[in-house]
């Protein structure tokens, strides 16, 4: 069975830095794209970007850009979503993601539970 | 980016109503349209997949339609344990951008 596992919640403050965590099991790590999404409080999905852990090869939203790191460490089978700076706005859930692409179409199949951070200003 | 706009944003139906979300995207998509559904407190969870494709598990009620720009998911007959919010989302190309949302209540 595939499970993804992620980290749990955190309480930081504005500035200082993080990193979470997505713990994939029962799935060859290194085959699947694995993207993160945030949910602001109250409100929708959004995209933030994606790794491929075979190579590291990261891609990001426009939105996201400079403002996020994601990794891998495939000896372990474990992504990672860090901040070096957190604001007040980094207020989220975070999930990760795995996506799945058949015939040109690339659904995200298996989530995490989602990590809450919590950042005060 | 590629604009996903759903509709309506939330509504109010029925056990045993027939249901029909709708999402446009701001350019052709072909098929790469996939939907979610969201309880509170949990991660979102793929309905369809391709615009009409049914995940492995999900009920027979659920359907999806559409090509191009203009999807729709439907539910047949409504049952208790669909409420939630529903999420459209294209992985045509990057970023993978979500319609905002439909808050489905019963």
């Amino acid at each position: 069975e595939v499970q993804l596992v992620q980290s749990g919640a955190e309480v930081k403050k504005a500035g200082e830095s993080l990193k979470i965590s997505c713990n994939v099991s029962g799935s060859t790590f290194t085959t699947y794209w694995l993207g993160w999404v945030r949910q602001m409080p109250g409100k929708g999905l959004e995209w933030m970007g994606l790794i491929f852990p075979s190579d590291s090869d990261t891609r990001y939203s426009p939105s996201f850009q400079g403002q996020v790191t994601i990794s891998v460490d495939k000896s372990i089978n474990t992504a990672y979503l860090q901040w070096s700076s957190l604001k007040a706005s980094d207020t989220a859930i975070y999930y990760c993601a795995r996506q799945y692409c058949i015939n040109g179409v690339c659904p995200y199949d298996y989530w995490g539970q989602g990590t809450p951070v919590t950042v005060s200003s | 980016d590629i604009q996903m706009t759903q509709s309506p944003s939330s509504l109010s139906a029925s056990v045993g109503d027939r249901v029909t979300i709708t999402c446009r995207a701001s350019q052709n998509i072909d098929t790469t349209l996939n939907w979610y559904q969201q309880k509170p407190g949990r991660a979102p969870n793929l309905l369809i997949y391709a615009a009409s494709s049914l995940q492995s598990g999900v009920p027979s009620r659920f359907s999806g339609s559409g090509s191009g720009t203009d999807f729709t998911l439907t539910i047949s007959s409504l049952q208790p344990e669909d409420f939630g919010t529903y999420y459209c989302q294209q992985t045509y190309n990057l970023p993978r951008t979500f319609g905002q949302g439909t808050n489905l209540e019963i």
